[in-house]
């Protein structure tokens, strides 16, 4: 399977409790992409990276969270002290920066869910 | 700040039926329009997408039309089948110098009966 991969695919934890999610983008995408999904709604911007520098991060992306792509491949997502808000699905996304249109391929995403 | 309005909420049709699902847009700087396709527990499947050059793109029974100057779009679904059944997402972004991050409109939950 070529496509974007998350893990884990479901995560429950308690509040206060730390989290670390994984993205491994399709091979050749330079762009990583997180986004966040509540229930009935759509995906929202998160954080995005070109190859490994970070180069724009939501409002949405409090202080307790903290995203990285080391050497440009995977990426993580960590959230810190989760709080029952957090629980969400968290949803990686891929692309190529050249002469095509530049689509975005979602992965399978991460529910979390903090009790 | 909603930046794309996305609308019905909720659709349903019988098979063979052309659902219409539009949006609206207020940034005239967006220059990308994907639509999205999602099942429950799944992440969004890309179904088709656009340019703000073109008025109408065709792929299958999947058909985009665009209105550059009402800052609108739609997504039509040819000959219909229950398959179909899903959440239906339009997005925006700004390509050029920009991130490309999305920004999605709130969802289309599209019922498709036999």
């Amino acid at each position: 399977d070529t496509g974007v991969s998350q893990d884990p695919r479901h995560k429950i934890t308690k509040r206060g409790q730390n989290v670390t999610f994984r993205c491994d983008p399709i091979s050749e995408h330079n762009r990583l992409y997180w986004y966040r999904q509540t229930l009935g709604q759509g995906p929202e911007f998160l954080t995005y990276f070109q190859n490994e520098a970070q180069l724009e991060k939501s409002r949405l992306l409090s202080d307790r969270f903290s995203a990285e792509r080391p050497k440009g491949s995977f990426s993580t997502l960590e959230i810190q002290r989760t709080e029952q808000g957090d629980s969400a699905m968290y949803l990686c996304a891929s692309s190529f920066s050249g002469i095509t249109l530049g689509e975005q391929y979602f992965g399978p995403g991460t529910r979390l869910t903090v009790t | 700040q909603q930046q794309v309005k996305q609308s019905p909420q909720s659709l349903i049709v019988q098979k063979g039926g052309i659902p219409i699902i539009n949006c609206a847009y207020e940034n005239t700087a967006f220059d990308y329009f994907p639509w999205y396709q999602q099942f429950p527990g799944k992440g969004p499947a890309l179904l088709i997408a656009i340019r703000p050059d073109v008025s109408e793109k065709k792929e299958g029974r999947f058909t985009i039309s665009f209105n550059k100057s009402a800052k609108q779009f739609s997504l039509h679904i040819m000959d219909s089948q229950p398959g179909d059944s899903a959440t239906y997402f339009c997005a925006a972004s700004r390509r050029s110098g920009n991130t490309g991050k999305l920004i999605f409109g709130q969802g289309t939950t599209l019922q498709v009966k036999p």
